[in-house]
């Protein structure tokens, strides 16, 4: 069972927003660690989209933007467009037995 | 800007051993941590371990026993030896940017940037 869980999958129409959640188990619960979060576009590398829970790297669009309260983070897009259908994951750190990071399952986002 | 170029082996036998090899262009090599990542289809993302540039290791508590990874400063490179290989084994291997040498936040650390990631099939 993964320490982060993600919707399978999201969609939405062009210019709306959509938000995809990541939810920590109680393993990790209370622990405190930041969420990044990542776009893969098919046929590619994961790219950082979000770190320390709300912020972008340079070159990110500001339509994209994080959050985190309690055991729950958040992506959220607005303005959607075509080219936002990809993969997203998000990422902390498991303070249990593993001791190491780890990813949520993943939210594939469909662009309708 | 950083860039990351790995390469290995497509294809390995079962019970073989998987050698991946990543070199790092730009930026500075010396200051950070780097990591090896898995994607496969069945568990999804999985980190593997890191290396840094004296050599000095760190791995998932589920793979520790068959990972070696070695670097070389002359050319920038890290290398993963993964060993007695199975189908389960079969994946998209990457390797990223972990987090700088003298970061007092280890753990919050994010993985940028990446590799273009080599597909790696176990098959007899």
């Amino acid at each position: 069972q993964s320490v982060l869980t993600q919707p399978p999958s999201v969609s939405g129409a062009p210019g709306q927003r959509v938000t995809i959640s990541c939810t920590e188990h109680s393993s990790n619960v209370g622990a405190g660690y930041d969420v990044h979060w990542y776009q893969q576009l098919p046929g590619t590398a994961p790219k950082l989209l979000i770190y320390g829970n709300n912020n972008r790297p340079s070159g990110v669009p500001d339509r994209f933007s994080g959050s985190k309260s309690g055991t729950s983070a958040s992506l959220a897009i607005t303005g959607l467009q075509a080219e936002d259908e990809a993969d997203y994951y998000c990422q902390s750190f498991d303070s249990s037995l593993s001791g190491s990071w780890v990813f949520g399952g993943g939210t594939k986002l469909t662009v309708l | 800007q950083v860039q990351l170029q790995q390469w290995g082996a497509g294809l390995v036998k079962p019970s073989e051993p998987l050698s991946l090899t990543c070199a790092v262009y730009g930026g500075s090599f010396r200051g950070y941590y780097w990591s090896w990542i898995r994607q496969s289809p069945g568990k999804g993302l999985e980190w593997i371990g890191e290396i840094n540039h004296s050599g000095s290791t760190h791995s998932n508590p589920s793979l520790k026993s068959r990972i070696t990874m070695s670097v070389d400063t002359s050319k920038n490179q890290i290398s993963l030896k993964l060993t007695s290989v199975t189908a389960a084994d079969t994946a998209v291997y990457y390797c990223a940017r972990s987090y700088p040498l003298d970061s007092s936040d280890w753990r919050n650390n994010w993985f940028d940037p990446w590799g273009q990631g080599t597909l790696v099939t176990v098959s007899p």
